[in-house]
């Protein structure tokens, strides 16, 4: 099966600038999680898709938002982008409710 | 609440000396356990997980953890270093119910000195 997969891999932006992201689950997965990796505050959980719903949320402003679609496939978007927002962002799927989680390579954004 | 602390933000070993890499977590629930990988400019691979069971489990690239309740720890272990194990390791915990997100350590970056 093929892993996950995110695009784009590389983002440049400015300051005030949105952004999406998007994520394609291994085939046949319906949950989506989505996490935010930086140097100063590690790996944290922004939010978890399935079955196209919100199934869960971490603790993020409302800039940061998301989607999943009939296919499993999932997006994020972060509106009015700011510095802080540079990370690597890390997308990953499991199968319903399996407890293992199968990440991604990641978008790594950079915000100017 | 969960909360994982990994001892060590740098870890250097001799190639074939032991690896030992610890994780502490805090869960107020029965958790699931895991240890990731991370190589640079990469995601994060799975490297083996607790579940329920057998308390001593065995992973991938020789890497093995022990969870043990009474000390809250599950710490990871490799008998012998390769060259291609220097990477970032990251110690995880998901509650087994309720919203099973996953809470991380800080990682430790693993090097092998030849």
């Amino acid at each position: 099966k093929a892993g996950v997969t995110q695009t784009p891999r590389y983002l440049i932006k400015t300051r005030g600038q949105q952004v999406t992201l998007s994520c394609s689950p291994i085939s046949g997965h319906r949950s989506v999680s989505w996490y935010q990796q930086t140097p100063g505050q590690g790996l944290q959980f922004l939010f978890e898709y399935f079955s196209e719903t919100q199934r869960n949320k971490g603790n993020f402003p409302g800039r940061f938002s998301g989607r999943q679609f009939s296919n499993s496939r999932s997006e994020m978007n972060v509106s009015t982008l700011e510095l802080g927002d540079s990370a690597l962002y890390l997308c990953a799927s499991r199968a319903g409710t399996e407890e293992t989680q199968y990440f991604g390579p990641g978008t790594r954004l950079l915000v100017l | 609440a969960q909360s994982v602390t990994q001892l060590g933000s740098h870890v250097s070993v001799s190639e074939g000396a032991l690896v030992l890499l610890r994780c502490n977590y805090s869960s107020s629930v029965p958790p699931y356990l895991f240890w990731y990988v991370q190589y640079p400019n990469q995601g994060l691979q799975l490297l083996l997980k607790y579940t329920t069971g057998a308390t001593l489990v065995k992973g991938i690239n020789g890497f093995e953890a022990e969870f043990k309740k009474s000390e809250t720890s599950f710490h990871l272990t490799k008998p012998s270093a390769h060259m291609s194990d220097a990477a970032e390791y990251f110690c995880a915990v998901s509650p087994q119910t309720g919203a099973n997100n996953l809470f991380f350590g800080t990682g430790t970056r693993l090097t092998v000195i030849p």
